[in-house]
């Protein structure tokens, strides 16, 4: 399953809203009823960490600020009230299906 | 909490091998349990390189290292291992282990091993 995701680059001014894009080459609902879509965040050398799973489900400890959408080939992260610690890579990936793919990425840079 | 700790990684020349090693703890190596694979090229994205059953009985491998690389575990030092055969410069890249990015369950990450392939 190929994994697109725009935009690639995207600078952002502090308290402003960004949305990425992600979509699959195929629907990534699974025969279980779960749709295993993720996103993850990656600051410069830095592992990357979970934000969002089952793509909606924000994972432990991340802020309201961050949500997950979408349903079968269409997936949206958005970030509202973007702060400066919000900056690095965000990617999506399926884990609906082996191999599990991700996401080219998409930088998130601070104006 | 569940841990896991990358270890291993070196230069190594094209055609080489080299095992990286991952220490897993908090987490009983038990059937229905995976633990993941994947690498990061430099200034690149993630890949994933493959997975392994924690109790041995299944591995997945991605079709770019299929049988070249293989998994392994030891139980007793709660340890899996990937077992990197004939090497090439485009696996020159930081492998990490996880887990559970895909249901958030036991989600861990490890800080990475990297792993140069270079004459």
């Amino acid at each position: 399953i190929v994994m697109t995701q725009t935009p690639l680059s995207s600078p952002v001014t502090p308290g402003q809203t960004v949305s990425i894009s992600c979509r699959s080459s195929e629907s990534l609902v699974h025969s279980d009823g779960n749709t295993y879509l993720s996103w993850l965040h990656q600051r410069p050398g830095q592992p990357p960490r979970l934000l969002i799973y089952k793509t909606s489900n924000r994972f432990s400890g991340v802020p309201d600020r961050f949500s997950g959408g979408g349903a079968g080939t269409d997936f949206t992260l958005e970030i509202i009230r973007v702060e400066a610690d919000d900056v690095g890579v965000y990617y999506c990936v399926q884990v609906t299906q082996r191999p599990h793919t991700f996401g080219q990425g998409t930088k998130l840079e601070i104006k | 909490e569940v841990q896991v700790v990358e270890s291993g990684g070196g230069l190594v020349q094209p055609g080489g091998s080299l095992r990286v090693s991952c220490e897993v703890s908090g987490l009983t190596f038990t059937r229905d349990v995976y633990i993941d694979w994947l690498r990061q090229a430099p200034g690149k994205g993630l890949e994933w390189v493959g997975n392994i059953m924690l109790d041995g009985t299944e591995k997945n491998y991605v079709d770019s290292v299929r049988g070249r690389f293989t998994f392994s575990r030891d139980n007793a030092k709660n340890s899996l291992y990937l077992q990197m055969n004939d090497v090439r410069a485009e696996d020159t890249a930081v492998y990490y282990c996880a887990r559970g990015f895909g249901s958030a369950w036991n989600f861990v990450w490890g800080q990475g091993t990297t792993v140069t392939v270079s004459s």
